[in-house]
């Protein structure tokens, strides 16, 4: 089946550092979604990447898709405390369309 | 607007056990879908449908059985429940009637499952 790779697993930062978290993938992708789950709670979607380089910025949060396609970066300036919960990233492959979610990365920010 | 609604919130069964997960949109949603949650495993699909009247398997079918009642409702029944079971169910929704739609999914609050 398709693979969604995502690192890392956990990451503990402090607040006001910065974190990234990371999407891979060995085929060519058709989009890639990105999600947040707070601890406790459901995932809701943040936002979609289509095109080929593409980059989206929300707030402190910046959002990268490969020029391959195959890859997609979640960067989050300046954390705060709110920032906290696991993010996903979910692709759709362009030979299927089906959508795949990777593991998640668990951000947890020490105040 | 109550988007994605999930009956129960928690469930403790006993092995061999059954029961239906329910779920119901408002959104007027022709997709709808049935994920399992387990710890380090991420979101994985166990079944999907694209509208009213059709189902579609996913990557973990085995032991689940769905029903798409209506465009609103999409249930999950477990017939026979086992310890394998446990876990953090979520239903969700989207607009499209395929995976190429590429619409984004609004997820209910989740039905945390223990299988003793």
């Amino acid at each position: 089946g398709q693979q969604v790779m995502q690192i890392p697993q956990y990451q503990h930062v402090q607040e006001g550092e910065d974190f990234t978290t990371y999407c891979n993938s060995s085929t060519t992708l058709s989009n890639i979604q990105w999600y947040k789950q707070r601890p406790g709670g459901h995932p809701v979607f943040l936002i979609q990447l289509v095109k080929s380089g593409e980059v989206k910025k929300q707030k402190r949060l910046t959002f990268q898709f490969g020029e391959a396609k195959k890859n997609s970066s979640l960067h989050i300036t300046a954390t705060q405390t709110t920032d906290v919960g696991t993010y996903f990233c979910a692709a759709r492959r362009r030979s299927n369309y089906k959508l795949t979610f990777g593991k998640g990365t668990l951000l947890t920010v020490n105040p | 607007n109550a988007g994605v609604t999930q009956t129960p919130k928690f469930q403790v069964l006993k092995t061999g056990q059954s029961m239906t997960l329910q779920c119901a949109q408002d959104m007027n949603h022709n997709s709808m879908y049935w994920y399992r949650q387990d710890p380090g495993m991420g979101l994985r699909l166990i079944y999907y449908s694209a509208s009213e009247g059709t189902t579609d398997k996913g990557e973990v079918p085995n032991g689940y059985n769905v029903s798409r009642l209506n465009k609103r409702e999409f249930s999950l029944r477990l017939e026979s429940a086992a310890p394998s079971q446990t876990s953090v169910y979520f239903c969700a929704s989207s607009g499209g009637t395929s995976w190429a739609a590429e619409e984004k999914l609004f997820f209910g609050s989740g039905t945390q499952l223990s299988v003793l």
